[in-house]
């Protein structure tokens, strides 16, 4: 039992690129959830899913998209990295609605 | 949006007690509590649900006062282990959940 695994660990893009963010649960939560949490700041939600094709925004969700295809698996995307998306982002996934959520280890994200 | 923590920073001694408060300026649905610890990803401690109910696990408990929109976090003769960042989690209306500013706890021998 795995939990909540993200790859890559950590990524540098040049500003302009774009790619994926990888996050797969393996304990069948129908909620899954994308936070970026900036130095010493707090956590910000960007986008959430309540279930395979069902997705919604978060607080932060401009430069970003999402999908939901199958309970397992959650990529965030970004289209057109620029300086203000350096950051970490964490994954999560919870049984009900932000209820004892289970994070990812993270991605750390340098844009330059 | 974004509830308010304090204090920012504490330094404890091993066996002292601390409180973190959580003040939201929005209704509160639920407060939640993580720790995380510097590089790792935020762990889970407990949920308050609307009610004024205290919840406690081992030496760490919480209460949840809904009409004030706060929640405090007792830590009880802190321990090594217990140093970290503490953040509470925020569900208000609208499927909508905002974490908090962050304090940070340092325990020492």
């Amino acid at each position: 039992n795995a939990g909540v695994t993200q790859t890559p660990k950590f990524r540098i893009l040049k500003i302009g690129q774009s790619m994926t963010l990888q996050c797969t649960q393996d304990m069948n939560h129908n909620y899954m959830y994308w936070y970026r949490q900036d130095p010493g700041m707090g956590l910000k939600l960007i986008y959430y899913s309540v279930g395979a094709g069902i997705t919604d925004k978060g607080e932060v969700p401009n430069g970003y998209n999402v999908s939901r295809s199958t309970t397992e698996d959650f990529p965030l995307r970004l289209e057109l990295a620029a300086p203000s998306q350096t950051s970490v982002y964490f994954c999560a996934s919870s049984y009900r609605w932000i209820e004892t959520q289970y994070f990812g280890p993270g991605t750390r994200l340098l844009v330059l | 949006q974004q509830p308010v923590q304090s204090p920012q920073a504490v330094i404890l001694r091993e066996g002292e007690d601390a409180v973190i408060n959580c003040s939201s300026s929005k209704a509160l649905y639920s407060v939640h509590w993580y720790r995380q610890k510097h590089g790792e990803a935020p762990v889970f401690l407990m949920i308050l649900l609307k009610g004024g109910e205290q919840k406690g696990h081992e030496k760490i408990s919480a209460s949840f006062n809904e009409k004030k929109q706060q929640s405090s976090l007792y830590l009880t003769a802190s321990q090594l282990s217990y140093s970290g960042t503490y953040f509470c989690g925020t569900e208000v209306t609208g499927n909508q959940f905002y974490f908090g500013t962050g304090t940070s706890l340092t325990v020492i021998p």
